[in-house]
């Protein structure tokens, strides 16, 4: 079976950094997702990790940690754009599933 | 940029009607799929398809849903009898090279309500 965790809400200020915490069980890994859904719109593509590490794209960064199960993402220089619902995502070892975690969603106050 | 592009944006049935959800891939993409999301809950699979067949399904995908590829550019959700429960937005997603690529490409939704 799939289970993929995250916290369901979360809230930081603007121009703070917040960390989203994902946690997975999954019978196959090829690879870890996140994107960004507004409400009422189509999730969009922030960062991808296959292998263990950090990645960087300009105020997100993604680690992982497939031995433990465990991803984050990290957005800095929060701004007030920022509030959406972040979902993390496991692909599966075929490469034609991906399982979402339900959401977590950003509040960014001033 | 290229974009998956899906009609109808919203759509209002009435119970047990049959609708059709169409979706145009990115065009040199060759992985397609179907995802819902029912109002407040995570993003579900319901089915991939390559190469004009199917190549995985979930358990939501029963004989109530089914897919197709009538043409070169369209890709088609059917679903039939509909009931209350179906209320949703449905994503088409469309992937290049399946599990060798980066990421899947969502498009707007279809937001489907049975009434």
């Amino acid at each position: 079976g799939q289970n993929i965790d995250q916290p369901t809400e979360m809230t930081a200020t603007e121009g703070a950094i917040v960390q989203i915490n994902c946690t997975y069980q999954t019978s196959g890994f090829n690879g870890l997702f996140w994107y960004q859904q507004h409400a009422g719109e189509a999730p969009t593509f922030l960062s991808y990790n296959v292998l263990d590490g950090l990645e960087e794209k300009g105020r997100f960064s993604s680690f992982l940690s497939r031995s433990k199960g465990y991803s984050y993402l990290l957005l800095k220089e929060l701004q007030m754009k920022d509030s959406a619902s972040y979902l993390c995502a496991v692909r599966d070892r075929t490469g034609n599933q991906f399982y979402f975690g339900t959401g977590t969603s950003l509040t960014v106050i001033p | 940029e290229p974009e998956v592009t899906q009609t109808p944006s919203h759509q209002v049935t009435q119970m047990g009607q049959e609708v059709i959800l169409r979706c145009v891939p990115i065009s040199n993409h060759l992985y397609f799929y179907w995802y819902r999301q029912i109002l407040g809950q995570k993003v579900e699979f319901l089915v991939s398809f390559y190469n004009n067949e199917i190549s995985e399904k979930s358990e939501i995908f029963d004989d109530q849903f089914s897919v197709e590829r009538p043409d070169g550019s369209n890709f088609t959700l059917k679903i039939r009898s509909t009931k209350l429960e179906d209320s949703a937005m449905y994503f088409c997603a469309s992937n290049p090279q399946g599990a060798a690529g980066n990421t899947i490409y969502f498009g707007e939704g279809s937001w489907l309500t049975v009434v």
